[in-house]
């Protein structure tokens, strides 16, 4: 069965610094990788995904996410956050030959300071 | 117009009650799912259905049962609630396999005493 992990839980910025947040999963054969956000007392809404083609994809809101097959890795990042980004945010991965299922990595939760 | 639309928002209910929640899409989406977010956010998929028939479904007590009486719809009863079942219940649709991702409703906070 597949997996995802999000090393990082709990992340604590201030405005204008960097963010990278991990994902990692465990399947080898063909994947479609997503990034989610949820703000407080929000449902989930799709930030970026990556199905085929460039590696380094480009979402909402000013966020990107690199897809490295051989780290199977697709890391979020943005140049500089904003307290407006203050979510939780969670990687998603869907087999491309496992039926409809989205599984969810356990989610990193961003608090940015202003 | 809200594409998935999940009712009430919040459910509070006493242990051993029954009680139901209905998700609703309007995106012409094939494929619905029941997900259950814990109080430490983790996500899980509960149930799956395709055109209105079962194709997943995870391990959960047979407490819950999904109906969808069309593909529209798909609503979740729970039976003799019990305290852990109290977290945000998410409803989401997608097209096929749901390789373009879900669309998911505003959840519902169900809240067991």
């Amino acid at each position: 069965a597949q997996s995802v992990s999000q090393h990082n839980h709990h992340v604590i910025l201030s405005e204008a610094a960097s963010l990278e947040l991990g994902c990692n999963y465990s399947y080898g054969g063909t994947v479609n990788l997503f990034w989610y956000v949820q703000y407080p007392g929000q449902h989930l809404q799709l930030l970026l995904k990556y199905f085929s083609g460039d590696p380094l994809v480009k979402g909402i809101k000013g966020f990107e996410a690199e897809f490295i097959k051989s780290k199977f890795s697709f890391n979020l990042r943005k140049p500089s956050v904003q307290w407006s980004d203050t979510a939780e945010y969670f990687c998603a991965v869907n087999q491309n030959n496992a039926g409809n299922m989205l599984t969810f990595g356990g989610g990193t939760r961003l608090m940015v300071k202003p | 117009d809200t594409a998935v639309s999940q009712t009430p928002k919040y459910l509070v209910t006493q242990m051993g009650n029954d009680k139901s929640i209905k998700c609703e899409q309007n995106l012409g989406h094939d494929t619905m799912y029941w997900y259950k977010q814990d109080s430490k956010k983790f996500l899980k998929i509960m149930f799956s259905y395709n055109n209105k028939e079962l194709i997943i479904n995870e391990t959960v007590p047979n407490r819950f049962s999904p109906k969808s009486p069309d593909k529209a719809h798909l609503n979740l009863h729970i039976n003799s609630l019990e305290l852990g079942d109290s977290a945000v219940y998410f409803c989401a649709s997608s097209f096929g396999t749901g390789a373009n991702g879900y669309t998911f409703g505003s959840g519902t906070r169900l809240t067991v005493v």
